[in-house]
Order: structure tokens, then C-alpha cells, then sequence
């Protein structure tokens, strides 16, 4: 079945460090992937998308994420944390090619310490 | 992109009630849809709201439990019916909105007692 794997549930960091959230999706054709934050309390907030073309995409707020088809990934960076970043990352794929079906990962969880 | 309201916020309702969470858009959309996120969980997809015909239910969800309107192409209503303390979630609608892309709601906190 289609999936979509965030092996991290819960990370931590420090303010101004550097940040890499995983995702991973399940094989087969490459699906149009997404990156979406939600803060608490929050709806969810888009950060930036991947359909085509080059594999470093940028997004709002600093993020940006590479996607690499040889591993299936699609990770989000971000070169120096701020304290605003915490909150619950969603990496989520639509596998139906373009009707929007978006498959969701379970999360992961970001905390920054001062 | 446009500007997503959903009414409430939040509620606390009794077992055995329905509570109608409201969707409106500010602008025409052709596409909404209605997601469940269960206490620590990621979203998964109720169904997608058709204008003018009946909403398209994804596995494990039903439209006698989860009711959905879509009158026009602005506005839509998920009823969460005969609610138990296991329908306690954040609700959220979506709408897609070109480049198939989905922005979403502030969501509806449900808690149920």
C-alpha cells in the first residue's frame, strides 16, 4: 500500500543549529510530495511542494527539502533553527497524480531549546 | 491563496449528540475535503465534498456517521453524528487549490465527554 514514513517522532535541537526531518515514501512512481508545520493550536501551514524539475526545492520560512528518487526521500532542512520553528512537521504525498489524495506521515514532533 | 474559516473552534459535547462543523471559503473552489487528526496522530482523509452530489467517503469512513453537505462552491458542513468519546479529534477541511495543492483550515477541536 501506498505510505508515507516519518521515522522521527519526536526531535530536538538547539536554536541556531542546523535541522534535517526525514521522510520517506513507498516505491513506485514518484508522487507529488508535500511539506506542511502546524503549529499548536494551529491548522496546517504549507511549506513547500515537489512535483518536477529540480530536486532542491525552497519553501517559506527559511525550510527547504531535497527529494531523491534512488531513496525514495524527501527531507526537510533548514540550515539554522529559530525558536518560531517548533512545532509538528507533516511530510505528506499524493499518489494519485494530481486528484489530490494526500497521504499523510504520522509527524515529527520539534522541540528548540534556547 | 484563500481564506479558509471553520466554525467552532472547539467544542465539548455529550455522547449521543451531532456536532456540524462549518467550512467557508472566500472564494469559489472546486474541490473540499474533510480530515480527522485523532490525540497524536497524523491526518487522515474522511471524505472529499462534491458540489451538487454526494460526498466520496474513504475506506473506513461512512456517510451515516459523518454527513457531509457541499450547497455551493464556498461552503460545506461535516456532521460528526451519535458521537462517542472515540470521535474526539481536531476536524479539518481543505480545499484544492491549483498546482494540486491543498490548504487547510484552523481545524474544529472536538472533545467528546
Amino acid at each position: 500500500a501506498q505510505s508515507v514514513t516519518q521515522p522521527d517522532i519526536h526531535i530536538t535541537v538547539s536554536e541556531g543549529a542546523s535541522l534535517e526531518l526525514r521522510c520517506n515514501y513507498s516505491y513506485g512512481a514518484t508522487p507529488y510530495l508535500f511539506w506542511y508545520v502546524q503549529s499548536p493550536g494551529q491548522g496546517l501551514q504549507l511549506l513547500l511542494k515537489y512535483f518536477s524539475g529540480d530536486t532542491l526545492v525552497q519553501g517559506i520560512k527559511g525550510f527547504e527539502a531535497e527529494f531523491k528518487r534512488s531513496q525514495s526521500s524527501f527531507n526537510l532542512r533548514k540550515p539554522s533553527v529559530h525558536w518560531s520553528d517548533a512545532a509538528e512537521y507533516f511530510c505528506a504525498a499524493d499518489f494519485s497524480g494530481g486528484y489530490n489524495k494526500l497521504i499523510f506521515g504520522a509527524g515529527t514532533r520539534l522541540a528548540v531549546h534556547p | 491563496s484563500a481564506v479558509i474559516s471553520q466554525k467552532p473552534s472547539r467544542d465539548i459535547c455529550q455522547r449521543g449528540t451531532s456536532l456540524t462543523i462549518q467550512c467557508q471559503v472566500d472564494s469559489q473552489v472546486t474541490m473540499m475535503f474533510w480530515y480527522r487528526q485523532q490525540p497524536g496522530q497524523s491526518l487522515t482523509l474522511i471524505a472529499t465534498a462534491n458540489q451538487g452530489s454526494e460526498a466520496t467517503y474513504e475506506s473506513g469512513f461512512v456517510i451515516d456517521k459523518f454527513p457531509i453537505s457541499r450547497p455551493n462552491l464556498t461552503f460545506s458542513t461535516l456532521t460528526v453524528s451519535n458521537m462517542s468519546p472515540e470521535d474526539s479529534s481536531i476536524y479539518l477541511c481543505s480545499i484544492g487549490q491549483g498546482e494540486n495543492i491543498q490548504y487547510f483550515g484552523a481545524g474544529t477541536r472536538l472533545s467528546v465527554l
